[in-house]
């Protein structure tokens, strides 16, 4: 089944307790990007990447960190983890697309993270 | 700069009451425009799109027209059931060197009741 998986789903820690969530897709998709889903400000991308070894800051990029040594998995790293930053990931991938044609971006199931 | 705004929700429906969420949207160039929905507890999908003016996209009963003239793209049905109950999001997408980046709305909470 073609899919993003993401883990762990649910999350509690402490400020300043590195941590990681991974990111994983099957589909051999070029672009994946994480997002952080916040109420009333909807969903806001905090970094990209569009191939191995390539990535780039989103709209919201600090205080996390990424890597792209594979083509199936991009894990998002948070170094010091700080209050603010309780909230709802998302992982997406999507492939490349040609010309003006939108190749859809697919969603992982969410990872809910509580920083105390 | 792109954006996208959706109007504030929640959205409270009977089942079978006709829906529209409206969008609006800002962008430079020629975006393509899109609708997804996130059901409780799972992450979003696609539900429908349109990548150039005068499209009408649709899906599941759901239908949306790109207007260029009113950089609009409002989301209808017809008759909503309670299983639409989820939280839609309109989107924009410009190339960016072969890839579409997305900008979400806020979001709009459909709540159907029976």
């Amino acid at each position: 089944e073609a899919q993003v998986t993401q883990n762990p789903r649910y999350l509690i820690t402490v400020t300043g307790k590195k941590l990681t969530v991974t990111c994983s897709q099957n589909m051999n998709h070029e672009y994946m990007s994480w997002y952080r889903q916040d109420p009333g400000l909807g969903l806001r991308q905090i970094y990209y990447s569009m191939n191995v070894e390539v990535t780039d800051k989103g709209d919201v990029p600090e205080g996390y960190k990424v890597s792209r040594k594979e083509k199936r998995n991009f894990p998002l790293i948070l170094e010091s983890p700080s209050p603010n930053q309780t909230s709802l990931y998302f992982c997406a991938s999507s492939p490349r697309s040609t010309g003006r044609t939108y190749n859809e971006q697919f969603f992982g199931p969410g990872t809910r993270l509580t920083v105390l | 700069g792109n954006s996208v705004t959706q109007m504030e929700g929640p959205v409270t429906l009977s089942e079978e009451a006709f829906l529209t969420i409206n969008c609006t949207y800002t962008a430079t160039g020629y975006p393509s425009l899109f609708w997804y929905v996130q059901y409780p507890g799972e992450g979003l999908q696609l539900l429908l799109k349109a990548t150039k003016a005068d499209d009408k996209g649709s899906n599941k009963g759901f239908e949306a027209t790109y207007r260029k003239e009113t950089t609009s793209f409002h989301l209808e049905k017809g008759s909503v059931q309670v299983s639409d109950s989820a939280v839609y999001f309109c989107a924009l997408s410009i190339s960016n060197s072969g890839y579409s980046t997305l900008t979400f709305g806020k979001g709009t909470m459909l709540l159907v009741s029976p």
